[in-house]
């Protein structure tokens, strides 16, 4: 059971540049989401899916964009990078239950130059 | 809109003293809340939650926290630190009344347990 994990684990990207953020979870999870965890500023959440097909916005959305054609994957996608993109992504996934903790992957570290 | 405030940035103590770590909130329906910890270059793990019942809830590795409504309140409490406590202490709240998709975190506070 490998949980929630996160590909790739670093990055460098230069302005305009894109790129993808895989997460997959194995433990059949209706919730997942993106979050950025930036210093001083706790977790954002940047986009957010209650089930397959189906996405939404959280917090900070704008410069990502998001599918979620399989149930057990999330992808991320940075289209064309911006130095206020370099953060570290966090992906997560709970059951649908309301009282349901989330399970969170070990991150993404992402430098945009 | 739900939000937490954590209002302190970084919390010391020594260890074996008692520790409390703040956390207030603000939602249009029922509050679930949650702590979580994390440890460097690692993601958050689950300590505890709050969804309803007793205002004393007790979680992982000693950890409690106090639920109050009339304060909006959901402090983290250990009745003794320990230096391995020392971590990136993070309040989530969920907003019952919205449905409940989203989970907003609070800024973090830094423990650190002196030995």
């Amino acid at each position: 059971n490998a949980g929630v994990t996160q590909t790739p684990k670093f990055r460098v990207l230069k302005t305009g540049q894109s790129m993808t953020l895989l997460c997959a979870q194995d433990m059949n999870h209706e919730y997942m989401y993106w979050y950025r965890q930036d210093p001083g500023m706790g977790l954002r959440l940047i986009h957010y899916s209650v089930g397959e097909g189906t996405t939404a916005k959280g917090e900070v959305p704008d410069g990502y964009n998001v599918s979620r054609l399989k149930k057990q994957n999330f992808l991320l996608g940075l289209e064309s990078a911006a130095p206020s993109q370099t953060s570290v992504y966090f992906c997560a996934s709970r059951p649908q239950s309301l009282g349901s903790p989330l399970h969170f992957g070990n991150g993404t570290r992402l430098t945009v130059t | 809109a739900q939000s937490v405030a954590q209002p302190e940035d970084q919390v010391n103590v020594a260890e074996g003293n008692p520790l409390t770590v703040k956390c207030t909130y603000s939602v249009s329906g029922n509050p679930y809340l949650f702590w979580y910890v994390q440890y460097p270059n690692r993601g958050l793990q689950f300590l505890l939650k709050y969804i309803t019942g007793d205002n004393l809830v007790k979680g992982s590795y000693g950890f409690e926290a106090e639920f109050n409504k009339s304060q909006t309140s959901f402090h983290l409490k250990k009745p003794s630190a320990l230096v391995s406590d020392s971590a990136l202490y993070f309040c989530a709240v969920r907003d019952g009344g919205t449905g409940g998709f989203k989970t907003i975190f609070g800024a973090g506070t830094r423990l650190f347990v002196k030995a």
